[in-house]
């Protein structure tokens, strides 16, 4: 049971346009999500995250935007560059005494120049 | 201050041996997870302990594998009589305390069981 989605495996987008990725969720008890940028051959590193109390929230280029009734978040990133170009994970946690995150499968953006 | 430590980077092991990888935290970090990320999914929550204990194993394989954290040294996650079905990516992270927004990520352990 895949309780994280992405159900977009890859995106191309030009440099300097927006790349918009897409993450749903099953679980209604999630109550923080986040989003990991992964190179080749390196771990996952933390890009930006929001809570369950928030719709959006903002680092520079990067927004991620929360909407709790379609169990649907989105990361922005405006405007892309071709050093983003990377796979994407949406990992959300439902808190409790462990804090384990739930991936996603990973979309991989590749930007061109 | 250096990240969040896994050796070897990569291991090849041959059906049947034991694979140890190890995790060593970032300083002040004492709690670790373990992910695992096989061919073309993202990654699954393992295990996750503190120093001496073992607080949630409900990924881990019934069989064959195993975690610990001793009070020194790193936390080693050992895998005994591999099969070809381990051959995956295996990512430590570790927090200061338990929670999600302070995991920082080692740059994982590649086995390849042959």
């Amino acid at each position: 049971d895949q309780q994280v989605k992405q159900n977009s495996p890859s995106l191309s987008v030009q440099e300097g346009r927006i790349s918009i990725l897409n993450c749903d969720y099953t679980n209604s008890m999630f109550d923080y999500f986040l989003w990991y940028k992964k190179y080749p051959a390196e771990g996952p590193t933390f890009l930006i995250s929001i809570s369950s109390i928030k719709d959006k929230n903002e680092d520079g280029r990067f927004t991620v935007f929360l909407n709790k009734s379609a169990k649907h978040l989105s990361l922005h990133i405006v405007p892309s560059q071709p050093g983003d170009s990377a796979v994407y994970f949406c990992a959300a946690s439902g808190g409790g005494a462990t804090n384990k995150l739930i991936f996603g499968t990973g979309t991989l953006l590749a930007v061109q120049p | 201050n250096a990240g969040v430590m896994q050796n070897p980077r990569h291991l090849v092991r041959r059906r049947g041996q034991e694979a140890r990888l190890r995790c060593s935290p970032m300083k002040g970090h004492s709690h670790v997870y373990w992910y695992r990320q096989l061919p073309e999914e993202g990654l699954k929550f393992m295990v996750y302990l503190q120093k001496e204990n073992i607080i949630d194993e409900s990924g881990m394989p019934k069989e064959r594998f195993s975690a610990e954290f001793p009070k020194e040294g790193p936390s080693i996650l050992r895998i005994q009589q591999v099969v070809r079905g381990d051959s995956a990516a295996y990512f430590c992270a570790s927090s200061p305390g338990g929670k999600v927004y302070g995991y920082t990520f080692g740059s994982g352990t590649r086995l390849t069981v042959v």
